[in-house]
């Protein structure tokens, strides 16, 4: 099973801020790695699927990139309603798996 | 707009059953390839499983933790998804949350429209 190893565990950080979250997976999965955002009670959003694509809806200041193993998440200027955990999720082969999840909290 | 709802949720004790549903509506259900997904309380994510559309070979995958004891089924005449769980365990304790596949040119992309979720309690 390919394991997917998310940094930090929890952030905390002010509205504006610049948020960056890495995945690194233990073997290659190519392009194929989506991020989630999820609020307490809710259930998990796409923000980003193949690494880099925006899902439609989410707004520009989220973006991903990288390929491989090693991946990273960036919210470019932190708005209130960004608090919230997020997941990175390998696509590319049986079993899917999940990263741990960042934790974004208000300084 | 797409729209998953899960029910069929409660308490069970070890060793017992329960099925789950997740009613679709929004898309063309038949042709949407279905995921579950659970997640413990305070924890990560966790895929149980995944059904393809029957154009696809309506073929099933399952989590090994799973593997054996659950079964996804759909009934595309009633646009419903299900998860038959057998021999309980505590650690099936979770919230369920049913998911549509974005699968594009045969690859798997993301979980693109979620349920709200069902939660599972398994305890004597």
């Amino acid at each position: 099973d390919i394991q997917m190893a998310q940094s930090p565990s929890s952030v905390s950080a002010s509205v504006g801020d610049r948020v960056t979250i890495t995945c690194r997976a233990s073997q290659g999965v190519g392009n194929l790695l989506a991020w989630y955002q999820q609020k307490p009670g809710k259930a998990p959003k796409l923000l980003i699927y193949a690494a880099s694509s925006l899902q439609s809806g989410v707004p520009s200041r989220f973006s991903g990139s990288g390929s491989g193993t090693d991946f990273t998440l960036t919210i470019s200027s932190l708005q209130p309603e960004d608090f919230a955990t997020y997941f990175c999720q390998e696509t590319h082969s049986f079993p899917i798996t999940f990263g741990g999840g960042t934790k974004v909290e208000s300084k | 707009e797409v729209q998953l709802v899960e029910s069929g949720g409660g308490l069970v004790e070890p060793g017992g059953s329960l099925r789950l549903s997740c009613s679709a509506s929004g898309l063309t259900f038949s042709n949407a390839w279905m995921s579950w997904v659970r997640q413990a309380p305070g924890r990560g994510l966790e895929w149980v499983g995944r059904i393809k559309s029957k154009t696809a070979g309506g073929t099933v995958e399952y989590a090994a933790p799973v593997k054996d004891r659950f079964t996804i089924s759909r009934d595309d005449s009633e646009n419903t998804l299900y998860l038959l769980m057998n021999s309980l365990k505590t650690e099936d304790t979770a919230t369920y949350h049913c998911a549509t596949y974005m699968v594009r040119g045969g690859s798997f992309y993301g979980l693109d429209v979620w349920g709200q979720g069902t939660t599972v309690i398994v305890s004597s």
